[in-house]
């Protein structure tokens, strides 16, 4: 167990529709990140916020939307669902920004969305 | 841009025996840390190893083992005494250091190992 959580762990909605995950980081960790893992693919890096504010953006679409609280959870809002936004989302958690020798990213179990 | 690549799509071993996963990239950074992830048919992602580049001394965790060969851009896991729990996707990565840089994780494709039993 990371101590990283992401709820739900399982998600299915229809196209159009949009969805909300949830993620609570390791006590302690400043750092959320966001990876989507679509069917027999690698991770794809999609926003990271640290401490609040939005530190490093990746490939994330404009449909998709992040915000970490100030109790530092993290939501990834996912809108206008296409079919192709199928996949499981990571989260993962670190101690400080990211660039500091001691934050290594811990992941969560995931959430599977499947868009019908 | 920095990028990772895994040539092998799959590996098999039988247990008890020694597999090596290879693992290579590209970057013009002197000061980045190499990870390897293991992906189980859970789907969890969980730390196997980490490795310093500023390190010359190869980074161990119990039967897990790596070859980091820095000029050649090179980070293979070994796995001693393979284990049937051991079966799953790995997956390389790379991290920069570089101050104020962008800290994602770069990922490879992933080696799916197989133990045979």
């Amino acid at each position: 167990d990371s101590g990283v959580t992401q709820t739900p762990k399982h998600l299915i909605t229809a196209t159009g529709q949009r969805v909300t995950l949830r993620c609570s980081p390791r006590s302690g960790d400043l750092s959320v990140y966001w990876y989507q893992q679509s069917l027999d693919q690698g991770l794809q890096f999609l926003i990271q916020y640290y401490n609040g504010e939005e530190r490093a953006k990746g490939n994330i679409l404009e449909r998709f939307s992040a915000q970490q609280f100030p109790d530092l959870h993290s939501e990834l809002n996912l809108s206008s669902l296409e079919l192709g936004d199928s996949a499981l989302y990571f989260c993962a958690s670190s101690p400080m920004d990211g660039g500091w020798g001691t934050d290594t990213q811990y992941f969560g179990p995931g959430t599977r969305l499947t868009v019908l | 841009a920095q990028t990772v690549t895994q040539s092998q799509p799959e590996m098999s071993v039988q247990e008890a025996e020694t597999v090596t996963l290879s693992c290579t990239y590209d970057t013009s950074e002197s000061d980045y840390y190499l990870f390897w992830y293991k992906q189980p048919p859970s789907r969890q992602m969980i730390l196997v190893i980490r490795q310093e580049a500023y390190k010359q001394q190869n980074a161990t965790e119990n039967r897990f083992s790596v070859n980091f060969q820095k000029a050649a851009k090179s980070f293979s896991l070994k796995i001693s005494d393979s284990q049937l729990g051991d079966a799953a996707m790995y997956f390389c990565a790379y991290r920069s250091a570089l101050w104020d840089s962008n800290y994602q994780l770069i990922w490879g494709a992933g080696t799916k190992l197989i133990i045979k039993p």
